[in-house]
């Protein structure tokens, strides 16, 4: 069974200040894909960062990266430089490694309040 | 490059009608996932359609269903609306649907069913 956890429902980090936001994940697929999205409360879910399994490198996008560690089934998103725009719902997802499966598997999230 | 468009952006419906969201997603994108998000179930996967066919299907009744154009617009259709069905309907799209790619959500549609 494929299953996102984020035991963070809320966070609060100073304006410039680096935070990160922890997900674990439990799958029995060798080839599956992880990543992050922001929902500000327009919405709208933002691509933030992905990370494939067979990725050697950790990914990184910006003020966003991903710290990907396979053996314990993590993938904990690190923002740098926080801003005040950062304020939104953080969800970690995955993809398992089904051929055409575009179906994610979402955690439940950990809302960020960035204070200035 | 426009992104993924979702219409109507807010709906208001009544028990026992139906309704039809509609999915534009990013062009050249021929895979068009849906996905239902609700406070106490959080985001759960509905469908996933690529060229035409459905290639997968999360665990819904059978009043969920949706389809796929030729040009991969999409769009899901719910039927006997029931006060359950209120949520946010969020769209996404990839080129493939393969497992290292990246997937684009739309901005969603809210439903209220009254």
């Amino acid at each position: 069974a494929q299953k996102i956890t984020q035991t963070q429902p809320g966070m609060f980090v100073q304006e410039k200040e680096a935070v990160t936001l922890d997900c674990t994940y439990d799958t029995s697929d060798q080839s599956y894909g992880l990543f992050w999205y922001k929902q500000p409360s327009s919405g709208e879910m933002i691509f933030l960062i992905y990370q494939g399994s067979y990725d050697e490198q950790n990914a990184t996008e910006g003020r966003y990266s991903l710290n990907f560690q396979k053996a314990r089934k993590s993938a904990n998103l690190v923002i740098s430089a926080s801003q005040l725009g950062d304020s939104a719902m953080y969800f970690c997802a995955m993809r398992p490694g089904l051929p055409g499966a575009n179906n994610l598997f979402f955690g439940t999230g950990t809302r960020l309040t960035v204070i200035p | 490059k426009a992104g993924v468009t979702q219409t109507p952006r807010y709906l208001i419906k009544t028990r026992g009608q139906q309704v039809t969201l509609s999915c534009s997603p990013i062009s050249g994108h021929r895979s068009v996932s849906w996905y239902q998000q609700t406070p106490g179930q959080g985001l759960q996967f509905l469908f996933e359609y690529f060229s035409e066919t459905q290639r997968n299907k999360g665990n819904f009744p059978g009043r969920f269903s949706g389809r796929q154009f030729s040009n991969s617009r999409s769009e899901m259709n719910v039927s006997t609306l029931e006060l359950g069905d209120s949520a946010l309907y969020l769209c996404a799209s990839s080129y493939w649907g393969s497992t290292n790619e990246k997937l684009f959500f739309g901005s969603g549609t809210q439903l209220s069913v009254l």
